[in-house]
């Protein structure tokens, strides 16, 4: 069964330092999604992406987020310059449409630790 | 904006009974669709269940039903024959059916079989 990958596992970078979380959604789904989770709290929408364009953001996705499909198989979460607020599990996901007709099937996350 | 809210963070129950997980959320919407995800300790989003809020009838997948009251704006989780695979925290989330793409979760149930 075709499923979301993401990589790494579990980042860990030094506060001030750029991060880049790779996703690798399932090949006929066109919409993607990044979700966080902080430690013991929600899951929390940050950005979708459609048509190589950002979709919709929250307003947690503030000008230290960019979302990037460098190809026709990755999709990058970037944090330019990380503190320590950032340490949470991200969460990419993908669909075949927008529109809840479709499920958003989740990867299965990357732990970023920020010290 | 929408909000989502499950006022158990915490849930025990014997294997093989039955466990309500609750859920209520606010919208002026008339479109939308409610979920139900589980995450078990490996971390990874599954959906376990879905609702288009235009449907009356409740959805039902194999153990697991919900009881949706439009009227009153709640969604609730019923699993039946509790198995311990079932340990997991329970997300209930809320999709816009006006294109809006991210999902809002609500806090999520810890839900604890015991064996």
């Amino acid at each position: 069964e075709p499923e979301v990958t993401q990589t790494p596992s579990h980042q860990v970078t030094q506060m001030g330092q750029e991060v880049i979380l790779r996703c690798v959604p399932i090949s006929n789904h066109l919409y993607f999604y990044w979700y966080r989770q902080i430690l013991g709290q929600k899951v929390e929408f940050l950005v979708s992406f459609y048509n190589n364009e950002i979709s919709e953001k929250s307003e947690i996705f503030d000008d230290q987020f960019s979302v990037e499909r460098p190809d026709g198989s990755n999709f990058t979460l970037k944090i330019r310059s990380t503190k320590l607020e950032d340490s949470a599990m991200y969460f990419c996901a993908s669909s075949e449409r927008s529109g809840s007709s479709y499920e958003q099937y989740f990867g299965p996350g990357t732990r970023l630790t920020v010290t | 904006a929408q909000t989502v809210t499950q006022s158990q963070p915490e849930m025990s129950v014997q294997e093989a009974e039955t466990v309500t997980l609750s859920c209520t959320y606010d919208t002026s919407e008339s479109d939308y669709y409610l979920f139900w995800y589980k995450q078990p300790p490996s971390r990874q989003m599954i959906l376990v269940i879905r609702q288009e809020a235009y449907k009356q009838q409740n959805a039902t997948e194999n153990r697991f039903s919900v009881n949706f009251q439009k009227a009153a704006k709640s969604f609730s989780l019923k699993i039946s024959d509790s198995q311990l695979g079932d340990a997991a925290m329970y997300f209930c989330a809320y999709h816009s059916g006006g294109g809006a793409d991210g999902l809002t979760f609500g806090k999520g149930t810890h839900l604890i079989i015991q064996p």
